[in-house]
C-alpha cells in the first residue's frame, strides 16, 4: 500500500521551462490536493479537486494549472516556471473535501527554479 | 485578518517530560482543529482530530484540548522521547466544517536524552 506517491521527487528547471508534477493515490479517495511549502510561510493550498471531474482554486493559483486524471491521479502543470515558483511542492489526498477528513501527503517534490 | 499562530521557536525539552506546543487561532470560527507530523524531508503525517463540540481527545501519549472561546488548541505529548522530535502543524477550517483545512507554520520540536 504506497499510499500517496509523487514524481518526481528533485527537479531543477531554468526560468520560463515548463512541467508536469505527478501525483497518484491507492487509497481510494475522492479529493486530492496541492500545496507547497516554502520557509516561513507554511503549507498553503494551490489547487484542489473535491472529487473526479471537478478542480478548484486554492490560496496561490496564480502560475498553475491542474488535471484530475482520473480518480488516483492529480497532475499539478507550470507552464512557464519562475524563481519565485521554487518551493517544496505535497499533493495529498482525503476521503472527502474538508469536514475534518484527514489529509495523507506525499513526500514531496523539491522544485529550484533558476 | 485570518492568523493562525504557532510558535515559532523550537521547543526544547528533555525527554521523559510533557512537552505542550501551543496552535492560536483568529478570525476564524473552526467546527474542527487537526494535528500533524512532519519530519525533515517528508510530508506531514496526520496525528489527531478534534471537533468544537469536544474539550480533549487522547490517542496513546498525545493529548489535544481545543478551547473555542480562547481560540487555541494545546497539543500534549506526555513522557517525550527523542523520536518525538519533529515539527508539529495544527490545521483547522475556516468555518461550519465544509472547508479545506488551512495549516499553521509548525514547531519544532527538540527531545533532549
Amino acid at each position: 500500500n504506497a499510499g500517496v506517491t509523487q514524481t518526481p521527487k528533485f527537479q531543477v528547471l531554468k526560468t520560463g521551462q515548463s512541467m508536469t508534477l505527478q501525483c497518484a493515490q491507492d487509497m481510494n479517495h475522492n479529493s486530492m490536493y496541492w500545496y507547497r511549502q516554502d520557509p516561513g510561510m507554511g503549507l498553503r493550498l494551490i489547487y484542489y479537486s473535491a472529487s473526479e471531474g471537478t478542480t478548484d482554486k486554492g490560496e496561490v493559483p496564480n502560475g498553475y494549472n491542474v488535471s484530475r486524471l482520473n480518480k488516483r491521479e492529480f497532475s499539478l502543470r507550470l507552464e512557464s516556471a519562475a524563481p519565485s515558483q521554487t518551493s517544496v511542492y505535497f499533493c495529498a489526498s482525503s476521503e472527502e473535501a474538508g469536514f475534518g477528513s484527514p489529509l495523507h501527503f506525499g513526500n514531496g517534490t523539491r522544485l529550484t527554479v533558476t | 485578518s485570518q492568523k493562525i499562530e504557532q510558535n515559532s521557536e523550537a521547543l526544547n525539552i528533555q525527554e521523559g517530560k510533557t512537552a505542550t506546543l501551543t496552535c492560536n487561532y483568529t478570525n476564524y470560527s473552526p467546527a474542527y482543529l487537526q494535528w500533524y507530523r512532519q519530519d525533515p524531508g517528508r510530508g506531514p503525517v496526520f496525528l489527531l482530530l478534534i471537533r468544537e463540540n469536544e474539550k480533549e481527545k487522547r490517542k496513546e501519549r498525545l493529548k489535544v484540548t481545543f478551547d473555542t472561546t480562547l481560540k487555541q488548541s494545546l497539543f500534549h505529548i506526555t513522557a517525550s522521547q527523542p523520536a518525538d522530535s519533529a515539527t508539529y502543524l495544527c490545521a483547522l477550517d475556516k468555518t461550519g466544517g465544509s472547508y479545506i483545512p488551512t495549516f499553521g507554520r509548525g514547531t519544532s520540536l527538540i527531545v533532549h536524552p
